[in-house]
C-alpha cells in the first residue's frame, strides 16, 4: 500500500464516451502527476501539479483535461478519446521539492 | 546474468542466482536516480535511490551502482527469489524539480 489510490482500476469505453479518473493520496504531498503507459514504451508524462497549479501540459492532446481541486485529489476527466489512448494510466504524488514519487496501481483504459 | 536495460529488455535467472539490471542514461547533469519495481496490475514501486555524489548504495538484498564517467547505473539483487519477477526501471532526475524520465525497463524473470 503506497498511499496513493486510484479508481476505477479497469475502465472501457466508447470513443464517444465522457469519463473521468479519480487519483487520491493520503501522504500529505503538495505535488501530483499524470502518467501513461503503454507496452513496451517508457512512461510518458502527462501533467504536473504543485500545490493545484498545473505546471507541466507535456503536450497532451485536449481530450485529456486534469482537474486538481485540493492537494489530496486529481482527476483526469476524457472525453472523444481514440483506440490509441488505451493504456494504463498512473497517478504518482511527490513532497513539493523532493523526487521521489510514489505511485498509485493505475486505471487500465480501454477505448473501443 | 546481466541485462543492457532498453536494449535486452528480459532477463531470466535462477532462483538463488544474483541479477543485475543495467540502465543507460543520457543527461551528464542529472543528479539523482531511482529504482522502481513493477509487479503485473500493480503501480511503479520505489525499491532504492542514489543522487550523484554517491557511486554506491545498498539496501535490503538490493545494491543501485552508480557510473558518471559512461552514464550507466544498475542494481543488483542478491539471492533472487520468484517474489522479485517484475519489470525494473531506471529513473532520472534531470535537474528540474519534478522532471523525472523514465526507461522503458527489463523484466525479470526468476525460475525456480
Amino acid at each position: 500500500e503506497t498511499g496513493v489510490t486510484q479508481t476505477p482500476r479497469h475502465l472501457v469505453m466508447g470513443m464517444t464516451n465522457k469519463k473521468s479518473l479519480k487519483c487520491e493520496q493520503h501522504l500529505g504531498h503538495n505535488a501530483m502527476y499524470w502518467y501513461k503507459q503503454s507496452a513496451k514504451k517508457p512512461l510518458e508524462l502527462m501533467f504536473v501539479y504543485n500545490f493545484k497549479e498545473q505546471t507541466e501540459n507535456n503536450s497532451v492532446p485536449s481530450r485529456f483535461s486534469p482537474e486538481c481541486p485540493n492537494s489530496s485529489h486529481l482527476f483526469l476527466h476524457l472525453h472523444t478519446l481514440q483506440p490509441e489512448d488505451s493504456a494504463l494510466y498512473l497517478c504518482a504524488s511527490s513532497p513539493t521539492g523532493e523526487d521521489t514519487q510514489y505511485f498509485g496501481p493505475g486505471t487500465r483504459l480501454t477505448v473501443l | 546474468g546481466e541485462s543492457v536495460g532498453l536494449h535486452l529488455p528480459t532477463l531470466s535467472v535462477q532462483e538463488g542466482d544474483n541479477s543485475i539490471i543495467n540502465c543507460a542514461y543520457s543527461n551528464s547533469a542529472s543528479d539523482y536516480f531511482i529504482w522502481y519495481k513493477q509487479e503485473s496490475g500493480k503501480g511503479p514501486q520505489f525499491i532504492i535511490d542514489i543522487r550523484s555524489n554517491m557511486d554506491k548504495r545498498q539496501g535490503q538484498r538490493v545494491t543501485v551502482l552508480l557510473n558518471k564517467t559512461v552514464k550507466h547505473l544498475s542494481l543488483q539483487i542478491a539471492a533472487t527469489q520468484p517474489g522479485d519477477s517484475a519489470v525494473y526501471f531506471c529513473a532520472e532526475n534531470r535537474g528540474n524539480n519534478n522532471d523525472m524520465r523514465f526507461g522503458a525497463g527489463t523484466r525479470l524473470t526468476v525460475k525456480p
